[in-house]
């Protein structure tokens, strides 16, 4: 069964730092692209960032670009995301989601970013 | 950017009752667009990709139709588990972003 688990989240204030993990299992995780995707309390979903198996190819939303960096272990079968200069518009809860190519297929439960003083 | 819209906003439908939601794009993205469901307190599953294929597990009454700038996502007899927002989100993938999603469609019950 594949799994998706984020872990990091909490309360930070604007200008701080948090690093958001994603643990996967029950596939292969070096075979797949990665993604984060984020929603804000009651608004749509956003797509922020996108890195590749390899971690060659990696795009950013450019409301984030700059401050947030995705990277990837693959030995540890785990994505992440250091979010800098973090601002009261990046509160969210942030999604990892699997990429099929054509979509995202599988997304963890999501974890809770607030910004807030 | 691609911009996505979707119409209407909220729509009242009654179970078993047909539902067609919209969603247009502000340039051509072909068949590379995906339909979510999402549940209050959940993530988003997938639907519907490349416009009209179901994901693994999605029931038949979900069906996608559409291409180029204009897409529709029908349910055709709504069960109670169908009421939520969906989604519906573009995969051009070039310029990035990578991907974009629709503003969402809550259906509710009538």
């Amino acid at each position: 069964e594949v799994q998706l688990v984020e872990s990091g989240g909490g309360l930070v204030q604007p200008g701080g730092s948090l690093r958001l993990s994603c643990a996967a299992s029950g596939f292969t995780f070096n075979n797949y692209d990665m993604n984060w995707v984020r929603q804000a309390p009651g608004k749509g979903l956003e797509w922020v960032s996108y890195i590749s198996s390899s971690a060659f190819i990696i795009y950013y939303a450019d409301t984030v670009k700059g401050r947030f960096t995705i990277s990837r272990d693959n030995a540890k079968n785990s994505l992440y995301l250091q979010m800098n200069s973090l601002r009261a518009e990046d509160t969210a809860v942030y999604y990892c989601a699997r990429d099929m190519g054509s979509g995202t297929d599988y997304w963890g439960q999501g974890t809770l970013v607030t910004v807030s003083s | 950017e691609i911009v996505m819209t979707q119409s209407p906003a909220t729509l009242s439908v009654s179970p078993g009752e047909r539902a067609t939601l919209s969603c247009r794009a502000s340039q051509s993205v072909g068949s590379n667009l995906a339909w979510y469901q999402q549940k209050p307190g959940q993530a988003p599953s997938l639907l519907i990709y490349g416009a009209s294929t179901r994901a693994t597990g999605i029931p038949a009454r979900f069906s996608g139709s559409g291409s180029g700038t204009e897409f529709t996502l029908t349910i055709s007899s709504l069960q109670s588990e169908d009421f939520a927002v969906y989604y519906c989100q573009q995969y051009n993938n070039w310029p990035p972003p990578m991907y974009t999603f629709g503003q969402g469609t809550k259906l509710e019950i009538k």
